[in-house]
């Protein structure tokens, strides 16, 4: 079973700051998702990645299959950004659904 | 967006009852999934399809069943509701398993 780890857990920041949330998984993957959940809110699609760096706006993801790591990066960051970040993989095939980590609680003050 | 429709969207239900949760979806996508969050345990894979009458075991699935009798439809069955199932299901769909997967808006369950 792959065990995904996410940190910090919760973040608190100011406006503009740039953003980090890390993510650490215990056995290969195929693919790896970062997804954002709004409080209350449904859970949206931010990346998958199997290598490299995705780059979405002010959102940047990288990936380290080597080391079995990965990061989101927020730029200049907004309080709309507050939400829950979380980090998911594909352990096998991609079939047999995605396993989580507990996500990180972001929250931007103006 | 993705067309994905869960229902109910709340429910309250006592211990011991039957309770069916519905996941509906109209982009005609092969694979589908149920996952509950819980807080301090994050979200986690109850069933998955991977197409119609095509159903496995996710890391949850003790006290669960699922159905899949159509491509649209995925539902997720409760055959005696226990406290420990108060959660929020949320129903997720991809056209291929490399693909991002798409969420419904979620079921809160509460039994009590």
């Amino acid at each position: 079973k792959n065990e995904v780890e996410q940190s910090p857990q919760n973040l608190t920041a100011q406006e503009g700051e740039f953003i980090t949330i890390n993510c650490s998984y215990s056995v290969g993957i195929s693919a790896l998702h970062w997804l954002q959940q709004h409080p209350g809110g449904g859970i949206v699609s931010l990346f998958m990645l199997s290598s490299g760096k995705k780059k979405h706006g002010r959102l940047i993801a990288t990936i380290n299959i080597q080391e079995k790591h990965s990061s989101l990066h927020i730029t200049a960051s907004h309080p709309r950004d507050s939400a829950v970040y979380i980090c998911a993989v594909n352990s096998g095939g991609g079939a047999d659904g995605l396993t989580f980590g507990k996500g990180t609680h972001l929250i931007i003050q103006p | 967006d993705a067309g994905i429709t869960q229902s109910p969207r709340h429910k309250v239900t006592e211990t011991g009852t039957p309770v069916t949760l519905r996941c509906h979806q109209t982009e005609n996508h092969r694979y589908m999934y149920w996952y509950r969050q819980d807080p301090g345990h994050g979200l986690r894979l109850i069933h998955y399809s991977y197409g119609v009458k095509d159903t496995d075991k996710g890391e949850v699935s003790d006290g669960y069943s699922v159905s899949r009798s159509k491509t649209e439809d995925f539902l997720l069955t409760l055959e005696s509701a226990t406290s420990s199932q108060t959660s929020v299901y949320f129903c997720a769909i991809t056209p291929q398993a490399d693909q991002p997967q798409h969420f419904g808006d979620g079921t809160r369950l509460s039994i009590l």
